[in-house]
């Protein structure tokens, strides 16, 4: 199965832009990037996923390179409430079953 | 009520005992997969069904077992219980025929003593 790597943590101020990285050298043509996040307390949540071309949505941007291992995810304004883990996955292709690492702690500072 | 429903949300329990955590959902999704969580750790994949005949083992299946009841019921066992088997455990859901976005229950926190 593909893997993903991701910093461990990061942190941002508040109402500032943040980049979360995520390196998927190993992606195959057809695989899914999905993005998630686990707010402290609750289950894993959808944020975003994409396969080729760049994505936007109510909730976050994701900009996937041109040769597909590696991608970003972008929360435009960085708020309180986006303090969680933040997940890379890989949809992958034949299993569909999904692998996830140990994501992206990401600290917003007031 | 939530889409994915997990029951119990908590148990303590000891050494040795039989465990069966449950989950039931509404979204009609034909995929359901079950997680295990370990503090400051990842999700790491127990089971996976992807219809009710169909069942997989994911990364760390062993000293566990499931039973996918119907479309909407996929139950993990525990058939002896023991102390690293105490962690958080997540119960998801996902639709082939759109996304694959996975759905995830609220979690039911085991602890073995």
């Amino acid at each position: 199965d593909a893997k993903t790597t991701q910093p461990n943590s990061m942190e941002s101020n508040e109402e500032e832009p943040v980049h979360l990285p995520c390196n998927h050298s190993t992606i195959s043509g057809t695989d899914y990037i999905h993005w998630y996040r686990q707010l402290p307390s609750q289950g894993p949540e959808y944020v975003i996923h994409g396969l080729t071309s760049n994505v936007n949505n109510r909730m976050a941007s994701l900009a996937i390179a041109e040769d597909r291992k590696s991608s970003t995810l972008i929360l435009h304004r960085a708020t309180l409430r986006d303090a969680a883990v933040y997940y890379c996955i890989l949809r992958t292709t034949g299993t569909y079953k999904y692998i996830f690492g140990t994501g992206t702690r990401l600290k917003v500072l007031a | 009520d939530a889409d994915v429903t997990q029951t119990p949300r908590n148990r303590i329990t000891k050494t040795g005992k039989r465990i069966m955590l449950e989950c039931s959902q509404t979204k009609g999704h034909d995929r359901m997969y079950w997680y295990r969580q370990d503090p400051g750790l990842g999700l790491r994949l127990i089971y996976y069904s992807f219809d009710v005949k169909d069942i997989n083992k994911g990364e760390i299946s062993d000293g566990y077992s499931v039973s996918r009841q119907a479309q909407a019921k996929f139950s993990l066992s525990l058939e002896s219980a023991i102390p690293n088997q105490t962690a958080l455990y997540f119960c998801a859901t996902s639709d082939f025929r759109g996304a694959d976005v996975l759905t995830f229950g609220a979690g039911s926190r085991l602890t073995v003593l």
